[in-house]
């Protein structure tokens, strides 16, 4: 299994252009999350989605858009940069069901510079 | 206010030395991690418990639901250990898979 992969790992944009952060999962389940993290700050929740077809917005969703169209993946958009958005961005992946815990899967993060 | 607090901040420790990182949460939960977090930047769970003690290897994490502490503890601790150890909860009620995160306890283990 992979696991949790992200592209890239690596990004500088200029402010006002718009990309896509890639997430996927191989280990079919069904909670996944986007979590900012910043000079201390603990990581922050930007987007999450319980399955396929259905997300909703965390603590810090302005400026981001996700979608969940398969149980694997898990993109986040940048509508339109900004200099605050300067920051490494996590995915993370869990199982739904006590069955098999809710231990977190993280992703090995995407470092974001917006100039 | 944060909902999460974690204690210390910074910690230095000598080979071999046991070591104590401290979570305090104001909220309900359902259940709280321990996150590591090495130096390159990746992050790996190390427990997940809701109730009374687990051990993995030299790493033990217990909670006090009554008193909203957490302590993870690390014996004979190495510099192999040398890294940012983060607490998180899930509220209670709330989607197992929404966390809220304290800022982290760097440490260091000198050899």
């Amino acid at each position: 299994n992979a696991g949790v992969t992200q592209t890239p790992k690596f990004q500088v944009l200029k402010t006002g252009q718009s990309m896509t952060l890639q997430c996927a999962q191989d280990m079919n389940h069904e909670y996944m999350s986007w979590y900012r993290q910043d000079p201390g700050m603990g990581l922050r929740l930007i987007h999450y989605s319980v399955g396929a077809g259905i997300t909703d917005q965390g603590e810090v969703p302005n400026g981001y858009n996700v979608s969940r169209s398969t149980t694997e993946d898990f993109p986040l958009r940048l509508l339109s940069a900004a200099p605050s958005q300067t920051s490494v961005y996590f995915c993370a992946s869990s199982y739904s069901s006590p069955l098999f815990g809710y231990e977190q899967y993280f992703g090995p993060g995407t470092r974001l510079t917006v100039t | 206010k944060n909902e999460v607090e974690q204690s210390p901040q910074n910690l230095t420790a000598q080979e071999g030395e046991f070591i104590t990182i401290n979570c305090s949460y104001s909220v309900g939960i359902s259940a709280l991690h321990w996150l590591q977090q090495h130096p390159g930047g990746g992050i790996v769970s190390l427990f997940m418990l809701s109730s009374g003690k687990k051990k993995h290897g030299r790493l033990i994490a217990t909670i006090n639901i009554q008193e909203k502490h957490s302590s993870l503890h690390i014996t004979a601790s190495h510099p192999r250990d040398s890294a940012v150890y983060i607490c998180a909860v899930a509220l209670d009620g709330g989607s197992q898979g929404n966390l809220i995160f304290g800022k982290g306890t760097k440490l260091s283990v000198k050899p």
